[in-house]
């Protein structure tokens, strides 16, 4: 069965210090896709990241990065240069494509504090 | 082009009373995934439904809990005999038809319910 662990429960950082949030996966289908999501203090969830098991290649996009390491299973994300509207859960999820469908397995959600 | 829609944004329930939370896929997408999030939780995955056919239900609760697509309207999630338990925040979620590597799934702002 799919697992998703994010060991950090809360991160707190000063702005403009980089933050990196832990997620590792287990699964036993070969093909799979791993996301990061976005849940602010308004509630809503907002998709930032799909990556696909065959490509490890890593992202970036402006303040954020993420590192893919399929050896260790493992799907880090990375905020540079933190600022408080980064405040925020986030939660890190994984679909099988073997799954009817897409549904997602989170992770328990790490949660973000950027102080000013 | 409008987003996944739900409502109510927020229901209050008596216990022993029935909960009917909308989803209304984005245009262009078959599919719905319910979730649920208990306070201080990471997502659950609860549901899987294509128009007319519930395609997985392994996370649902046996019993009071019940979801369907119908082949026109939104979405319903009925839960009967509510309990303080249920209280949480109800998330729906639409793609179109999983294919290929597109995966991403785009959730609703969610459903709060309370049960007092």
């Amino acid at each position: 069965a799919q697992k998703v662990t994010q060991a950090q429960t809360e991160i707190s950082v000063v702005e403009k210090e980089d933050v990196t949030l832990d997620c590792v996966y287990e699964t036993r289908d070969t093909t799979y896709y791993l996301f990061w999501y976005k849940q602010p203090p308004s509630g809503e969830l907002v998709f930032l990241i799909r990556r696909n098991s065959f490509d490890e290649q890593n992202e970036i996009s402006g303040r954020y990065s993420w590192n893919f390491q399929k050896s260790t299973s493992s799907f880090n994300f990375t905020i540079t240069a933190s600022q408080v509207v980064d405040s925020a859960v986030y939660f890190c999820a994984l679909s099988e494509a073997k799954a009817a469908g897409n549904k997602l397995t989170f992770g328990g959600g790490t949660r973000v504090l950027v102080k000013p | 082009n409008a987003g996944v829609m739900q409502n109510p944004r927020h229901l209050v329930r008596r216990r022993g009373q029935e909960a009917r939370l909308r989803c209304s896929p984005m245009k262009g997408h078959s599919h719905v995934y319910w979730y649920r999030q208990l306070p201080e939780e990471g997502l659950k995955f609860m549901v899987y439904l294509q128009k007319e056919n519930i395609i997985d239900e392994s996370g649902m609760p046996k019993e009071r809990f019940s979801a369907e697509f119908p082949k026109e309207g939104p979405s319903i999630l009925r839960i009967q005999q509510v309990v303080r338990g249920d209280s949480a925040a109800y998330f729906c979620a639409s793609s179109p038809p999983p294919a290929g590597t597109r995966r991403e799934q785009y959730f609703g702002p969610g459903t709060r319910l309370t049960v007092t």
